[in-house]
């Protein structure tokens, strides 16, 4: 059964640091890893998509990292601004039973202070 | 732009009500999603549907069923709604295929049951 863990719960940084969140896995036969954001009360915004055959994906000051041997991804932000404060949530995506199977990691919720 | 709506975003309904709430996508996926959001516990998968009328059970359907009569819409039903199903569900879709693709997610749903 695949378990997914993001590390830390909770993250307080000042504005302008370049910061790392982390998501690992446990079993490594993925087909795609996603990272979303949600604000508070809100559903989930797709963030990045990193097919199992890809390395890293980047969007504007995002860049996310998939290393599957490892059962490892990372989401770094560069520049952090106050608007980047949201929980981060990975997911990752296997077959299971022939259909798509998609387990989520409990989030990492990120305080970027002015 | 993908979208996908969801009927309420807050619902208040009493033990023993039966309760629906509908999702509604606009990109013409095949599959989706329902799933429910609980602290500590993350995102958990009730259902999910690939095609019109065909529906699968997720990790915690107990207490729910679904509805895919069109593929733009997928309902889910609490049929005699409890204390423990007070929630915030989530409606997502996605492209059909082996390969996972891209989860696209409504707002939300944020349901007590009294």
């Amino acid at each position: 059964k695949q378990e997914v863990t993001q590390i830390p719960a909770a993250l307080s940084v000042p504005e302008g640091e370049n910061l790392v969140l982390n998501c690992s896995f446990t079993d490594s036969a993925i087909y795609n890893l996603q990272w979303f954001r949600q604000d508070p009360g809100k559903g989930l915004t797709s963030l990045l998509l990193i097919q199992s055959s890809q390395r890293e994906q980047t969007s504007g000051r995002l860049n996310a990292s998939l290393d599957k041997s490892s059962g490892r991804s990372t989401l770094y932000i560069a520049a952090s601004q106050p608007g980047d404060s949201a929980t981060y949530l990975c997911a990752v995506a296997t077959l299971s039973g022939g259909y798509q199977k998609v387990t989520f990691g409990t989030g990492t919720k990120l305080q970027v202070i002015p | 732009d993908v979208k996908v709506t969801q009927s309420s975003r807050y619902l208040v309904k009493r033990t023993g009500e039966k309760v629906f709430l509908e999702c509604v996508q606009d990109m013409d996926h095949e599959n989706m999603f329902w799933y429910r959001q609980d602290p500590g516990l993350g995102l958990r998968l009730i259902y999910f549907s690939y095609d019109v009328k065909m529906k699968e059970k997720g990790d915690i359907p107990e207490g729910y069923s679904v509805s895919r009569e069109k593929k733009e819409r997928f309902s889910l039903i609490l049929e005699s709604a409890s204390t423990n199903q007070t929630s915030m569900y989530l409606c997502a879709s996605s492209l059909s295929g082996v390969s996972y693709n891209e989860q696209f997610f409504g707002p939300g749903t944020r349901l007590t049951v009294l």
